[in-house]
């Protein structure tokens, strides 16, 4: 089962900040939080993963609690190629532990 | 560089029929999974490949799922005889190792069981 809890469905206006939380209230401290996101008929892509420190590349920011607890990952201007299902999953580095994914929430980007 | 490419799109069979898919990872990565979507879920893991090996495979329902990644690079799922319920995306992925952070996904197999 997955270790994560996320929202079913979120909106977001076009052009402004898209803000998806997770829940991970069991993670171990030898866990990352991933995100990866799946658009309409292709396969997920990685995003984003992260420990402990807040995280940002070129696609997005993943902001993790002080307690690990939770995690936002953060589009800082969703556009309409961002809809999407976002699947956030937790997991051992390195160790070769498989990814779990769960139902993710979908993100509609509105115009 | 290509991604994972996968063969067919989309597959439309009969019920008690085979079918296989075919998935050929980027160029250098040991590590392969097959995965199993279903209609408004995540992907779940069937199999894993590490090169011609397969390391975990207790999520393939053996008694009519097989697979083989011979050679260790590309690899053919297989349905024998396939059921209403296999009706799902098939989707293959690579990662240059198992401990890698990132998967790289296929675009996926859409089976259609009637």
């Amino acid at each position: 089962d997955a270790k994560t809890t996320q929202p079913t469905s979120m909106d977001c206006a076009e052009g402004r900040a898209a803000n998806l939380p997770c829940n991970h209230s069991t993670i171990s401290g030898n866990e990352y939080v991933y995100w990866y996101r799946q658009i309409h008929s292709q396969g997920p892509q990685y995003i984003i993963h992260g420990l402990k420190n807040n995280e940002t590349n070129e696609m997005a920011s993943l902001i993790i609690t002080e307690d690990r607890k939770s995690s936002t990952l953060i589009l800082p201007h969703a556009t309409l190629r961002d809809t999407a299902v976002y699947y956030c999953i937790v997991r051992v580095r390195g160790d070769g532990q498989n990814f779990v994914f769960g139902p993710g929430t979908r993100l509609s980007v509105l115009p | 560089e290509a991604g994972v490419v996968q063969s067919p799109r989309y597959k439309i069979i009969e019920k008690k029929q085979p079918v296989a898919f075919w998935c050929n990872p980027i160029s250098g990565h040991n590590t392969l999974y097959w995965y199993l979507q279903n209609l408004g879920q995540g992907p779940e893991l069937l199999i894993r490949y590490e090169n011609e090996e397969a390391v975990d495979d207790s999520q393939l329902p053996k008694d009519r799922f097989s697979a083989e990644r011979l050679k260790g690079v590309d690899s053919t799922l297989k349905i024998q005889p396939a059921e209403l319920g296999d009706s799902a995306v098939y989707l293959c992925a690579s990662s240059p190792t198992r401990a890698a952070s990132e998967q790289f996904f296929g675009p996926g197999t859409r089976l259609t069981v009637l």
